[in-house]
């Protein structure tokens, strides 16, 4: 399957400091990439939408100005959380879209960065 | 997108074939089923997906009921790395998102 990579893994900041996460599809172009974040013992809440070239759709109660997202490539999209705080603690995991198979396309995921605001 | 039901939890021995059901009683004709499962502090894995024929893949196999009410995934040989939790998702293809529910949180006990 495609293989999908972020960038840290596992991050520690202190609070008011900005963290920026990578995510990047590895062999295959995605012109689409979603930003997921998941809270302990949660299910994976979509934050926003993600399109190469254009502003990313935010989903209803996500702040885009403390979410800065970017994908000025077909293979890289990157989420900023500025002025992190204690509360935006969580594991944050990136997916990118490709065509897939039987008419149907399918999202590949990375393996999520693990954010902790001191 | 159609909702889908699946039990909370179910546990299943090393080696033997787990069977894992999902109830999509309200699905529409162009909604396809997916697959992903969830292994403890890493992101979602894709496993398999179809429309309305049974699929199989080097990973597990879908049997989607005549009717499309209904679907079971099922994993031949459980291992204990397959422990993890299995979300069954029914979405249009191409339609932007992939809404995860609670899932089944599957055990394999050696």
């Amino acid at each position: 399957g495609a293989v999908v990579s972020q960038h840290p893994s596992r991050v520690i900041c202190k609070s008011g400091t900005s963290v920026k996460i990578e995510c990047r599809s590895l062999d295959f172009q995605a012109t689409t990439m979603f930003w997921y974040r998941q809270f302990p013992k949660q299910s994976l809440m979509l934050m926003a939408t993600s399109n190469e070239g254009s502003k990313a759709t935010y989903e209803q109660g996500v702040e885009k100005d403390k979410f800065l997202i970017n994908h000025a490539s077909l293979t890289l999209s990157t989420l900023t959380v500025t002025s992190a705080h204690p509360e935006d603690s969580s594991f944050y995991i990136c997916s990118a879209r490709s065509w897939g198979t039987r008419g149907a396309d399918t999202q590949y995921f990375g393996p999520g960065t693990r954010l902790t605001v001191l | 997108d159609a909702k889908t039901t699946q039990p909370p939890s179910m546990d299943c021995a090393e080696g033997r074939a787990a069977n894992l059901p999902c109830n999509h009683s309200t699905i529409s004709g162009n909604e396809y089923v997916y697959w992903y499962r969830q292994i403890h502090s890493q992101g979602p894995q894709y496993i398999i997906h179809g429309l309305k024929n049974n699929e199989t893949n080097e990973m597990a196999s879908l049997i989607i009921t005549e009717d499309r009410k209904s679907s079971t995934l099922i994993l031949p040989h459980a291992t204990l790395r397959d422990t993890a939790v299995y979300y069954c998702i029914v979405r249009v293809p191409f339609y932007l998102k992939l809404s995860f529910g609670a899932g089944t949180t599957v055990t394999v006990r050696a």
